[in-house]
């Protein structure tokens, strides 16, 4: 039971490069999430999906593209990666009806922009 | 939206009880009060959830004041591996919302031998 994968484990980018950050369900889950977590704060949510097809924004969105082209995969994309984007990345799903007060969260990707 | 109040951080000895309280005076009657944990170099991982009533799992107990203005999570005997930072939050009971949870800076919890 894998849960909520999430590739790659570390990362260091130049300032400029793209890249994407894969995460995967295996429960089925309509719900998806991607949150950043800077050093010594909370996590707060970039984007989210409730579908797939449908995305929406969250609280830091800038910077980042989502698509949800399946149920299983979340990509988040950093078109431009810039020394603010250094953080670490949780990628997250939940079920609907009595699954829906659970979060799963991925290990994470440490992301180092330099 | 309802915001919460946790200490910075808290100590216990190992097979002792930990009580960790959060404030959250503006809560609205449809928030529900979920409990998350994160162990070093891990992700989030869910702990309990509540909206008026105490509830219990394996894991933790929530206990739930009367007027919902404070709650406190119960770990019945602390060990060496629930040293972790617990976050406090609030969901509004509208399914949409339940993937948007605001985490604060939760509480350190240090077990010791």
């Amino acid at each position: 039971n894998a849960g909520v994968t999430q590739t790659p484990k570390f990362q260091v980018l130049k300032t400029g490069q793209s890249m994407t950050l894969q995460c995967a369900q295996d429960m089925n889950h309509e719900y998806m999430s991607w949150y950043r977590q800077d050093p010594g704060m909370g996590l707060r949510l970039i984007h989210y999906s409730v579908g797939a097809g449908i995305t929406d924004q969250g609280e830091v969105p800038n910077g980042y593209n989502v698509s949800r082209s399946t149920t299983e995969d979340f990509p988040l994309r950093l078109l431009s990666a810039a020394p603010s984007q250094t953080s670490v990345y949780f990628c997250a799903s939940r079920g609907a009806g009595t699954g829906k007060n659970i979060q799963y969260f991925g290990a994470g990707t440490r992301l180092s922009v330099l | 939206d309802a915001k919460t109040t946790q200490p910075n951080s808290m100590e216990s000895n190992e097979e002792e009880p930990v009580h960790l309280p959060c404030n959250h005076s503006t809560i609205s009657g449809t928030d529900y009060i979920h409990w998350y944990r994160q162990l070093p170099s891990q992700g989030p991982e869910y702990v309990i959830h509540g909206l008026t009533s105490n509830v219990n799992n394996r894991m933790a107990s929530l206990a739930i004041a009367e007027d919902r203005k404070s709650s406190t999570l119960i770990l019945h005997r602390a060990t060496l591996r629930d040293a972790a930072v617990y976050y406090c939050i609030l969901r509004p009971i509208n399914t949409g919302t339940a993937s948007k949870l605001t985490f604060g800076t939760g509480t350190r919890l240090q077990v010791t031998l």
